[in-house]
Order: structure tokens, then C-alpha cells, then sequence
């Protein structure tokens, strides 16, 4: 069964320290892979995705298909990036299909950053 | 501004009741979802639709049902609620991206409502 793991519930890291949230997934093909996130009080928002290789908010992640992983980065989090973060593939689609964009979501990782 | 509109952010029912969430999007988006989202499970997709009248279960559809008789909104109906569907639902639409040939596939951003928080006593 296709399925995406995000195995930290809880993590905390203090302001100016690296930050990394995992991520695994279990698809076959290559899925199109998207980190959304929920600041406190906002609606979940698009923060990237791993085709546009950008880095958003100070934010990367890069896919690593040997190990099926899409790890999102930052060398120094600030207070602001406190957040729920979702990893969500989208299914590998075969050329001349339409992608509907439904995707699988996490189980969410909730980032602490403190002062 | 892209907009995805739920019409209620806090609802109370009784076990029994029949519920209706409305979703209203002013993007012209073919595709429109329903998750759940509850702490440590993340977001479940209940149902999707890709066209008006058009509608897909997705991996926790039982308990529910949804409507789509115009493109810009998209129903979620608790025909008997219950109290296990206690929960925070979000709505969200999106625009297809199509493949041809060799062409990377890109799947189009969801936009999210601000989520309609229910709770069946």
C-alpha cells in the first residue's frame, strides 16, 4: 500500500539551531512530492515542492529516491517557523493522465522553535 | 485572492443529526476535496470531486456523502453524525495540471478553507 511516513509528532529546537522534519514515503514510480504547512491560527498553505528545487522561507528538501525520503531543512530556525508541517505526495501518474492532485497527507510534524 | 470559503468554523450537533458543511471556491477550480484532520493521524481525504455532479471516494469515505451541483461549491454531509466524526474538516480545490509525452507532471496547489471545527455531543 502506498503510504507516507512523517515519524516525529513533536520536535523542538531552539532558535539559530538547524532543523530537519523527515519524511518517508512507500510509492512506487516517481510521486511528485509537496510540504505544507499550518502556522498557528492560519489555513494550511503550500510551503514547496521538490520540482520547483527552491528553497521557500529559508526552507529546502530534497528528494532522495535510493532511500525514498523527502527531508525538510533549514540551517537556523526562527520563532516563526513554528508550525504543523505536512509531507504529502501526490501518486506517480503515467503520461497522458490527469493528475487530480489528490494527495496523501502525513501524520504532521509539529515544530517548536524557542528563544 | 484566492479564496476557499467554509461556511461554518465551529458547528455543536447532537449524535443523530444530519450535518451539512458548505465549501465555496471563486478560483473557477475543477477538483475540490474534504479531509479530516485529527492529531496524530494528519489529513485523510473523505471524498473529491473533479468535475460538477462528478465525485470520488477517498480512503475514509463511510459516514459520509457529498454533493457538487455547481463548480464552485462542494458539500460534505453527515447523513447521521456520530460521535467519532468529531473533528476538524477542511475543505480545499485545485486545478488540474495535465502530462503529455515526456513532460514532468505537475499537480496543482491545494487551497485550503480555514477549516470548519465539528462537534457531535
Amino acid at each position: 500500500a502506498q503510504r507516507v511516513t512523517q515519524p516525529e509528532k513533536l520536535l523542538s529546537v531552539f532558535k539559530g539551531a538547524p532543523v530537519e522534519l523527515k519524511c518517508n514515503y512507500s510509492y512506487s514510480g516517481s510521486p511528485e512530492l509537496f510540504w505544507y504547512v499550518q502556522y498557528s491560527r492560519q489555513r494550511l498553505q503550500l510551503l514547496l515542492r521538490h520540482i520547483s528545487r527552491e528553497s521557500i522561507k529559508g526552507f529546502t528538501a530534497d528528494l532522495n529516491k535510493g532511500e525514498t525520503s523527502f527531508h525538510l531543512k533549514k540551517p537556523f530556525a526562527q520563532e516563526e517557523d513554528s508550525a504543523m508541517y505536512y509531507c504529502a505526495p501526490n501518486r506517480p501518474l503515467n503520461a497522458g493522465g490527469t493528475s487530480y492532485g489528490k494527495l496523501t497527507f502525513g501524520q504532521g510534524t509539529i515544530l517548536t522553535v524557542h528563544p | 485572492d484566492v479564496k476557499v470559503t467554509q461556511s461554518s468554523r465551529y458547528l455543536v450537533k447532537r449524535t443523530g443529526e444530519k450535518v451539512f458543511l458548505e465549501c465555496v471556491q471563486d478560483m473557477d477550480h475543477e477538483n475540490m476535496f474534504w479531509y479530516r484532520q485529527d492529531p496524530g493521524l494528519g489529513l485523510r481525504l473523505i471524498y473529491f470531486s473533479y468535475d460538477v455532479k462528478m465525485k470520488e471516494k477517498g480512503d475514509i469515505p463511510e459516514g459520509y456523502s457529498v454533493s457538487r451541483e455547481k463548480k464552485e461549491r462542494f458539500s460534505l454531509i453527515l447523513e447521521s453524525a456520530s460521535t467519532n466524526q468529531t473533528s476538524m474538516y477542511l475543505c480545499a480545490s485545485s486545478s488540474p495540471r495535465f502530462a503529455s509525452g515526456r513532460q514532468p507532471i505537475v499537480a496543482g496547489e491545494l487551497f485550503f478553507g480555514e477549516g470548519s471545527r465539528l462537534t457531535v455531543l
